[in-house]
């Protein structure tokens, strides 16, 4: 069955600092691949989705992922954390099943300290 | 453009009530998904429904019933609530394309006392 860790349930950085979350999938099938944010109280919103094509995927707000099929990795990274960005961050893989399922990692707690 | 409409916002429930989360969008999605989100432990699907009439059980069914009747609807079921089933559910659907990202809805807050 498919499959998403995310590496690291909580990750603080400090502001202006490197952010880098970690996710590995696993899929039987070409998967397409997403990054969501969830803010207190609130649903989910998309970040970035991979699908076919360049590996490089930019999205909102500055951040970025690049899919490496090589090492089934598809890790979030955005060069200068903002505090605004203290959120949780879930990645997510539409893949087996006919790409009818949705399976999401645990989740990664970014904290940005000042 | 409502987009997903979920109802109510929050609810305690007392041990062996039952009660429907309402889940509505009104932009013509197939595919719709209940999930429930407990904390450090991700999303985790309950059940999903592919079109009017067509639903499966997702990682953790038990304790849920769903039906869709329509294209806009797709209730979950609690029945004989238990104390496992306090939780943060959202419901959330998207077309039926591969590529394209789940809508979802604002979520139930569920406490079971």
């Amino acid at each position: 069955a498919q499959s998403v860790t995310q590496l690291g349930s909580h990750v603080s950085v400090s502001e202006g600092a490197l952010v880098l979350l970690r996710c590995n999938y696993s899929s039987s099938v070409p998967p397409y691949l997403f990054w969501y944010v969830q803010y207190p109280n609130q649903g989910l919103q998309l970040l970035l989705k991979y699908t076919t094509g360049a590996t490089l995927v930019k999205g909102i707000n500055g951040f970025e992922a690049e899919f490496k099929k090589s090492e089934t990795s598809f890790h979030l990274t955005k060069p200068s954390a903002h505090m605004s960005d203290a959120a949780e961050y879930f990645c997510s893989l539409i893949g087996e099943g006919g790409y009818q399922k949705v399976t999401f990692g645990i989740g990664t707690k970014l904290q940005v300290i000042p | 453009n409502a987009g997903v409409t979920q109802t109510p916002k929050f609810r305690i429930l007392k041990i062996g009530q039952s009660m429907t989360l309402q889940c509505a969008q009104d932009m013509n999605h197939n595919y719709m998904y209940w999930y429930r989100q407990d904390p450090g432990m991700g999303l985790k699907l309950i059940y999903y429904s592919v079109g009017a009439g067509i639903t499966d059980k997702g990682e953790v069914p038990n304790g849920y019933n769903v039906s869709r009747s329509t294209t806009e609807d797709f209730p979950l079921r609690l029945e004989l609530a238990a104390p496992s089933q306090t939780s943060v559910y959202f419901c959330a659907s998207r077309s039926g394309t591969p590529n394209e990202k789940l809508f979802f809805g604002s979520g139930t807050q569920l406490s079971v006392l």
